[in-house]
């Protein structure tokens, strides 16, 4: 079946601008995570979605950055004013259940490869 | 102390060889873990759950150390294909269903 689904795959933006970074996760799968991560550096949590709300916000890391997603399925990453230090590939996966579960392991879209120039 | 920490490596080792990774992780109350594993410029994907009891898949073994508080991975007769970059995943739990915490990532290289 179809796996997920990030667009757009690159984007290169001028510094200020805002961006929209788009995921579609597998169906079914309630929980939905979004991750960045910079080059040769480990990965950074931004956001859990359970359902539509998200219990964890904890790693966004301003104001400039926040996420919805909606129908239980597809989630946006917006992030406001860019800066260059947000240049990095942003990573949504989703899973069946919550991250608890043994049973229920993340699968990662391709990512979104954000350049800030 | 960080929250997971792994050893960045790189560990380069010849084809056939036995080669193990360690992790540490700072919370007590952590509740789940796991090794992903990622291959350059590519998404992380699941390697293995690591039950308490040790579990084993194959070339590769997983082990829990709850009182010391690390995880291990031990890869046998190492391939070509193994060349990756391995993640040490830790849930440590919380109100809110906590989240996942990636640790930096230990890279190893099989050499021919």
């Amino acid at each position: 079946g179809a796996g997920v689904s990030q667009s757009p795959s690159n984007k290169v933006t001028e510094k200020g601008k805002d961006v929209e970074l788009r995921c579609d996760p597998i169906s079914g799968h309630t929980a939905l995570y979004w991750y960045r991560q910079r080059l040769g550096q480990g990965l950074e949590f931004l956001i859990y979605f359970q359902g539509n709300s998200a219990p964890d916000k904890s790693g966004l890391p301003s104001d400039r950055f926040s996420a919805e997603r909606t129908g239980e399925s597809v989630s946006t990453l917006t992030i406001q004013r860019t800066q260059q230090e947000d240049s990095a590939v942003y990573l949504c996966a989703s899973s069946h259940r919550g991250p608890s579960s043994y049973n229920s392991p993340l699968h990662f879209g391709n990512g979104t490869r954000l350049t800030v120039t | 102390r960080k929250e997971v920490e792994q050893d960045p490596g790189p560990f380069n080792v010849p084809e056939g060889a036995t080669v193990a990774f360690n992790c540490t992780y700072s919370n007590s109350a952590s509740q789940s873990f796991f090794w992903y594993r990622q291959d350059c410029r590519k998404e992380p994907k699941l390697l293995m759950s690591v039950y308490s009891s040790g579990n084993e898949d194959g070339r590769f073994t997983a082990q829990l150390n709850r009182a010391s508080q690390y995880i291990s991975l031990l890869i046998r007769d190492s391939k070509l294909s193994d060349s990756a970059t391995y993640l040490c995943v830790v849930n440590p739990g919380g109100g809110s269903q906590g989240n996942l915490i990636f640790g930096k990532g230990t890279k190893l290289s099989v050499k021919p």
